[in-house]
């Protein structure tokens, strides 16, 4: 899978929106973006993912570059319980196997 | 939606014991199942791909005759730690992919994973 990279942390405030950035330079055409993100002591979970065009869910929004060299995942209104590790991960072609999991951002939200 | 539950999600054993720790997708069949383990503040490592029916792959590195997995159905899957000892404690996460949801683009449903500690 295509290497990425993301920020160690990050920090916001509460209902505040927050910008997570990922950069996948050697992305490929069939790679897929996927976001997952893992709260503590708990497995990951799948926040989002996309192809070329932006794409909204009830959870974030995930606005992919032109190039697709980069991609940005959005929480509009961070709370306290979305402070975890967000992952970006790319999958060829959607993908059949396991996930790669780098080392993520850590969100910290500050009330 | 679909759920993967995992058991149990705490555990801790002596030292040459064997613990098993099960995966079970609870509102789809699940032909494959992967099993990560993560040590304290680093990523999720895949250890092996579990397939119903059929023998587990391995990841480079993996003991495969320490990490017993068995895929007997196609909602459960179970990892057995063998002759376990202190530095196999570390959490275990089981995942799985509800194929039906959106095929080759289904997103891994995970389990709340299973704390083990060994004395």
């Amino acid at each position: 899978d295509a290497k990425t990279t993301q920020p160690n942390s990050m920090e916001s405030n509460e209902e505040e929106p927050v910008h997570l950035p990922c950069n996948h330079s050697t992305i490929s055409g069939t790679d897929y973006i996927h976001w997952y993100r893992q709260l503590p002591s708990q497995g990951p979970e799948y926040v989002i993912h996309g192809l070329t065009s932006n794409v909204n869910n009830r959870m974030a929004s995930l606005a992919i570059a032109e190039d697709r060299k980069s991609s940005t995942l959005i929480l509009h209104r961070a709370t306290l319980r979305d402070a975890a590790v967000y992952y970006c991960i790319l999958i060829d072609g959607g993908g059949a196997d396991g996930l790669t999991f780098g080392k993520g951002t850590h969100l910290i939200i500050q009330p | 939606g679909a759920v993967v539950s995992q058991h149990p999600s705490r555990v801790i054993c002596k030292s040459g014991t064997s613990v098993k720790i099960e995966c079970r997708s609870l509102d789809f069949q699940a032909t494959t199942m992967f099993w990560y383990r993560q040590f304290p503040k680093q990523s999720l490592m895949l250890m092996a791909t579990s397939n119903e029916g059929s023998k587990a792959t391995y990841e480079q590195g993996v003991e495969k005759d320490k990490f017993l997995i068995n895929h007997a159905s196609l909602t459960l899957s179970t990892l057995t730690v063998t002759s376990a000892h202190p530095e196999d404690s570390s959490f275990y996460i089981c995942s799985a992919r509800d194929w039906g949801s959106q095929g080759r683009n289904s997103p891994l449903h995970f389990g709340n994973g299973t704390r083990l500690t060994v004395t």
